[in-house]
């Protein structure tokens, strides 16, 4: 099993909604990720964890709130978005250390209306 | 600042012959360096990686060469076929002992194999 599989495939909430992103992986990796990435931009790092643990917080605002609940699993929490955060919200995860090529899922679409 | 560089946003390639893309690097602490294919909608896909050791690494169609003096690396693809027409970013990777891996990317390359 070489998958990163993200739910779900497409999102739109307002912005004085709650909700989460999920993200799963079975590979046993101890790194995982998220990413945003808007219209023809390059994949931007959020978030890195690491043996569960956040380890890389790129400045990201807190209505993005991240969670792990297990080696398996990543959350990404919403809340009191803004229509400028609507982007393609990509998971990875990564064998740790030896092995720096990371596994992207296929992403959630997120709109803020 | 882009630490990360693709200077060509598109490039059109016809069938069967051989793709260049480009990646410029500004970071010497950059160790290793992974080439990922995109299309539209989906997560990026990896393709080739080298480490900052090496000058070469081979797989099939796809090879990918680093010379570090040049802060330069590049990806061939040879031959190209239409399935290949995806967006190609390069990303650059800095090891952090226990903190897992700091991907970079590249604006990406928009490529094109016309049949």
């Amino acid at each position: 099993d070489t998958e990163v599989t993200q739910t779900p495939k497409h999102l739109v909430m307002g912005m004085t909604n709650k909700k989460s992103l999920k993200c799963e992986q079975h590979m046993g990796h101890r790194a995982m990720y998220w990413y945003k990435q808007k219209a023809k931009k390059p994949p931007e790092l959020m978030f890195v964890y690491s043996y569960e643990k956040l380890s890389i917080n790129e400045s990201v605002p807190s209505r993005f709130s991240p969670e792990c609940p297990n080696s398996s699993l990543l959350n990404l929490h919403l809340h009191a978005l803004q229509p400028e955060d609507s982007a393609l919200y990509l998971c990875a995860s990564s064998q740790q250390l030896l092995v720096p090529r990371a596994f992207f899922g296929q992403g959630t679409r997120l709109t803020v209306v | 600042d882009q630490q990360v560089k693709q200077n060509s946003p598109s490039l059109s390639v016809q069938e069967g012959r051989i793709s260049i893309l480009n990646c410029d690097y500004t970071n010497s602490m950059f160790d290793y360096f992974l080439w990922y294919k995109k299309y539209p909608a989906e997560g990026p896909t990896f393709l080739i990686s080298i480490s900052s050791i090496k000058d070469k690494n081979e797989d099939g169609r796809f090879t990918v060469f680093l010379n570090k003096s040049a802060k330069h690396l590049s990806l061939h693809i040879v031959p190209s076929q239409p399935g290949d027409s995806a967006v190609y970013f390069c990303a650059a990777s800095k090891g952090q002992e226990n903190y897992g891996q700091n991907f970079v990317f590249g604006p990406g390359t928009r490529l094109s194999v016309l049949p």
